[in-house]
């Protein structure tokens, strides 16, 4: 079956520090990968996703994640972070045929940065 | 663009009674609309998968028939918890997959409703 792990539940890091948040997969079949956000109270807001090409996807905020097909992993970096990235983050798959896609969910890292 | 509202944010109800959530995408037309439920630290679980014009395709163990999903057009999926408990309290989360966009494509997901069962 297909699940996803992301083994830090939470991960504070100062202001300004690199981070990285990992996320592992597994999967028999090929996979599409997202990094999502949620705020607080909210709904979740997409980050970036791999679909294929490029193993290095960015998103417009200054984070990056690496499609390593190896180590299924997609670990989700930051060089420097700011306060208002603090957030929960969630790593999702899509698995299945065509017409019947469903995404799976890791179960969470909350970012907190400190001050 | 791709806009999806959900309402209420919030509710409160008591034990007993129903709760309709409504799911609208604003300026795109979704054929596929999701429910998620979110446990406090824990992530999304679908619930069901809702395609316009037919029946909801629920995940093994949740309750049909509590859980009623109702996907009348393109823009709207309303998620009726009936007879609701306090177990049921939770996050509900909808998303919506733009109509004519790839079975990969990122989903659109509105802001949650938290609902509270007294």
């Amino acid at each position: 079956a297909q699940s996803v792990t992301q083994l830090d539940s939470q991960v504070p890091v100062f202001e300004e520090a690199p981070v990285e948040l990992r996320c592992n997969y597994s999967s028999s079949v090929s996979v599409y990968l997202f990094w999502y956000v949620q705020y607080p109270n909210q709904g979740l807001q997409l980050l970036l996703k791999y679909l294929s090409g490029s193993t290095l996807v960015e998103s417009i905020n200054g984070f990056e994640a690496e499609f390593n097909k190896s180590q299924t992993s997609f670990h989700l970096r930051k060089p420097s972070v700011h306060i208002s990235d603090t957030a929960e983050y969630f790593c999702a798959v899509t698995v299945g045929t065509s017409g019947t896609y469903k995404y799976i969910f890791g179960t969470g890292t909350r970012l907190k940065v400190l001050a | 663009g791709a806009v999806v509202s959900q309402h209420p944010s919030r509710v409160i109800c008591k034990s007993g009674t129903s709760v309709k959530i409504e799911c609208r995408s604003l300026d795109f037309q979704a054929t596929t609309m999701f429910w998620y439920r979110q446990f406090p630290k824990q992530s999304l679980m679908l619930m069901a998968t809702s395609n316009e014009g037919s029946k909801a395709t629920y995940e093994q163990g949740v309750e049909k028939d509590k859980f009623l999903i109702n996907h009348a057009s393109l823009t709207l999926s309303t998620l009726t918890v009936t007879s609701a408990h306090p177990e049921d309290s939770s996050f509900y989360i909808c998303s919506a997959r733009r109509a004519g966009s790839h079975s990969t494509s990122p989903l659109h997901f509105g802001n949650g409703t938290r609902l509270t069962v007294t």
